[in-house]
């Protein structure tokens, strides 16, 4: 089983449409959540960090379950700028080891 | 400024030759981390670093060495026994939060990447 599951996607949405984007992840252990976001052909970068009450950024609310060991990413308003992939990531903090979901493509389309 | 810079930015490997990939930060961080991308695929550890002098073994770090002499410096060595090495390369670093329990989050950050072919 893989320790942090995303659906691939890809998820095509109109500019101003309201996207959300679910993980689950496998370790019941796991301290930290972030969302991050990959353009094409460059490296990942930090969206958010997921804080267990929930957290807001502009447009971008993350949650997290930690009952049902998963994460939520909600995109309101979407710009043609969100279109990216985004990696839900895991760690542990004990080993420092962080754990990659394969990511979720969005297209946001004019 | 502060941040992980990786060079190349892109390689070429002859078949049967060894490439290294250069990858230092200035962030003061303890952990470092390489990961390879597949075209429309996830990150896959290869190795990784939580303190100089010292690093283990990742997913898939069969035809790779690393070392970490130096807390600034993790290189890559792509070695003629990978088959298939062409890919989209990242390094990482983040704090070691196990040295500071005052840490709420430990974040990872990236360099811009190595893409690697195989003529």
């Amino acid at each position: 089983r893989k320790e942090v599951e995303q659906d691939p996607g890809p998820f095509n949405v109109p500019e101003g449409a309201t996207v959300a984007f679910n993980c689950t992840y496998s370790n019941s252990a796991s301290q930290s959540f972030f969302w991050y976001r990959q353009d094409c052909r460059k490296e990942p970068k930090l969206l958010m960090s997921v804080y267990s009450s929930g957290n807001e950024d502009g447009r971008f609310t993350a949650q997290l379950n930690r009952a049902s060991q998963y994460i939520s990413l909600l995109i309101r308003d979407s710009k043609l700028s969100d279109s990216a992939t985004y990696l839900c990531v895991v760690n542990t903090n004990t080993g420092n080891q962080f754990y990659f979901g394969t990511g979720t493509s969005l297209t946001v389309i004019p | 400024d502060g941040g992980i810079t990786q060079s190349p930015k892109y390689l070429f490997r002859k078949e049967g030759q060894n490439v290294t990939l250069s990858c230092e930060q200035n962030l003061n961080h303890d952990a470092m981390y390489w990961y390879r991308q597949d075209p429309g695929q996830g990150l896959r550890l290869i190795y990784y670093s939580q303190i100089v002098n010292d690093f283990q073994k990742g997913d898939i770090a069969e035809g790779y060495s690393v070392s970490r002499e130096k807390k600034e410096s993790f290189p890559l060595t792509v070695t003629s026994a990978q088959k298939n090495p062409t890919a989209f390369y990242l390094c990482a670093s983040s704090i070691d939060p196990n040295r500071d329990r005052r840490l709420a989050k430990n974040i990872q950050y990236f360099g811009a990447g190595t893409r690697l072919s195989v003529l």
